[in-house]
């Protein structure tokens, strides 16, 4: 069975503190693994795709890598607009999975002044 | 990057009535799809939408609690039929968006807003 388990459920981090959330996956076949920033009372907000092991994808503070089993989320010196609930999900090859993105729990990320 | 637009935003509605969502797209996808959110919970996939069949219903989903209409490329809707409490939640619509790009395949999927529901 696909499935996503992500860690820390909640992270507080100072200004300025570098950190790293989790996301550990099981697929049969992974077509692609998702990163979402979701603020409170919004849809998510989509960041990266990535396709394969080995992969990297930066954007601003953050940056995403792909691993056979799991994913890393790199938030370098966050910022307190960086709070949010950040969502990992994949996205499976096969007949009966195109499309359909499997989440996990989400990380809920605080970042203090 | 796809512009995905819901009504309502929020609604209270009452147990054993319905509630139908809309989804608009500002261009022509082929996959919709419907995701719920329960309260503190992630979100899980009702059905996948797509133009001229049947939607695609997964496990625990049924067609005759959640009807869905893809009338055309770039809109659809999702009925929330007889609810109740248990159905309070926030439900979200997306479009996937892939292809190639400078030769690259890419493969991105992009959610609405967001429809919170309270049933009383």
């Amino acid at each position: 069975e696909d499935q996503v388990t992500q860690s820390p459920e909640a992270l507080r981090l100072q200004e300025g503190e570098s950190s790293s959330l989790n996301c550990s996956y099981t697929v049969s076949g992974l077509r692609g693994l998702f990163w979402y920033r979701q603020d409170p009372g919004k849809g998510p907000e989509f960041l990266f795709t990535l396709y394969s092991a080995g992969e990297e994808k930066e954007k601003e503070r953050l940056k995403a890598t792909l691993t056979k089993k799991e994913s890393f989320l790199h938030i370098t010196a966050p910022k307190p607009e960086d709070s949010a609930t950040y969502l990992c999900a994949v996205q499976a090859w096969g007949s009966g999975n195109t499309g359909k993105l499997i989440f996990g729990q989400g990380t809920t990320l605080q970042v203090k002044p | 990057s796809a512009v995905i637009s819901q009504k309502p935003s929020r609604d209270i509605c009452q147990r054993g009535t319905s509630l139908t969502i809309q989804c608009q797209v500002d261009s022509q996808v082929t996959m919709m799809f419907w995701y719920r959110q329960q309260p503190g919970q992630s979100l899980t996939l009702i059905a996948t939408a797509n133009q001229g069949s049947e939607a695609t219903y997964e496990s625990g989903f049924v067609i005759d609690k959640f009807p869905i209409s893809r009338p055309n490329l770039t809109f659809s809707t999702l009925t929330v039929s007889n609810m109740s409490p248990e159905d309070s939640s926030i439900y979200l619509c997306s479009v996937e968006g892939s292809g190639l790009a400078g030769g690259v395949s890419y493969n991105e999927q992009f959610f609405g807003p967001g429809t919170r529901l309270t049933v009383l």
